[in-house]
């Protein structure tokens, strides 16, 4: 299997929105709505964001979102705030009991 | 609160085998899924498996013929064994709880395979 396809960075100032992409087949993004994304500080643990495509965990903010279409799961960020510079990963059930991480986007907040 | 906690060697050698535990606190392993997943450094995560507390197992392929895991219920941890390492298998190894999702992590433990 191979990993998803992330840009390898964004970036925009406080207060945009910005979108990460993650490019799979149909064998994985495009065949199931498991698709999570986390956000991941630097030595910290990775936080689930999104889960079941566009599900938000109690306790994060509305300002995060995400969407499927086809083979490509997004991740929106809107109302961008410092402390959301951070790493993020998406991840997506391949099927058989397996799954596929992207490579991660690191996000620069200007 | 659920709270994962890695703990290991931080240095193995090439060839060896490489054993990592995830202690779970504020939670049982007797419910859900435990995986394993790791990023050597500068790439992506990779995730590496998940053990069930009666021992049932899926892994990812590109691991199956060196992974091993198991759950120690009494002990409330879960654990990884990989064999035949290599500086390939140098990452920071974190341990999550599973559903479909990866909900709850580790902070991560980094593994350096070097003689």
């Amino acid at each position: 299997q191979s990993a998803l396809t992330q840009p390898r960075s964004v970036s925009g100032s406080p207060g945009q929105s910005v979108t990460i992409s993650c490019t799979g087949t149909s064998s994985d993004v495009g065949g199931h709505n498991y698709v999570s994304w986390y956000q991941h500080h630097p030595g910290k643990a990775p936080k689930l964001i999104i889960y079941d495509v566009s599900k938000r965990p109690s306790g994060v903010p509305d300002r995060f979102s995400g969407s499927k279409s086809g083979n490509k799961a997004s991740l929106t960020i809107s109302g961008l705030q410092a402390e959301d510079e951070a790493d993020y990963h998406c991840c997506s059930y391949a099927g058989s009991y397996n799954w596929v991480f992207g490579g991660g986007t690191k996000l620069t907040v200007l | 609160q659920v709270q994962l906690q890695e703990s290991g060697p931080g240095l193995v050698k090439p060839s060896e085998t490489l054993s990592l535990t995830c202690t779970v606190s504020g939670g049982s392993v007797t419910s859900y899924y435990w995986s394993w997943i790791r990023q050597p450094a500068g790439k992506g995560l990779e995730w590496i498996g998940r053990v069930y507390m009666s021992g049932s197992t899926d892994y990812n392929p590109s691991f199956k013929s060196r992974v091993s895991m198991s759950v120690d219920t009494s002990k409330n941890h879960f654990s990884l064994n990989l064999t035949s390492v290599t500086a390939a298998d140098t990452a920071v190894y974190y341990c999550a709880r599973t559903n479909w999702n990866y909900d709850y992590w580790g902070q991560g433990t980094l593994v350096t395979v070097s003689s």
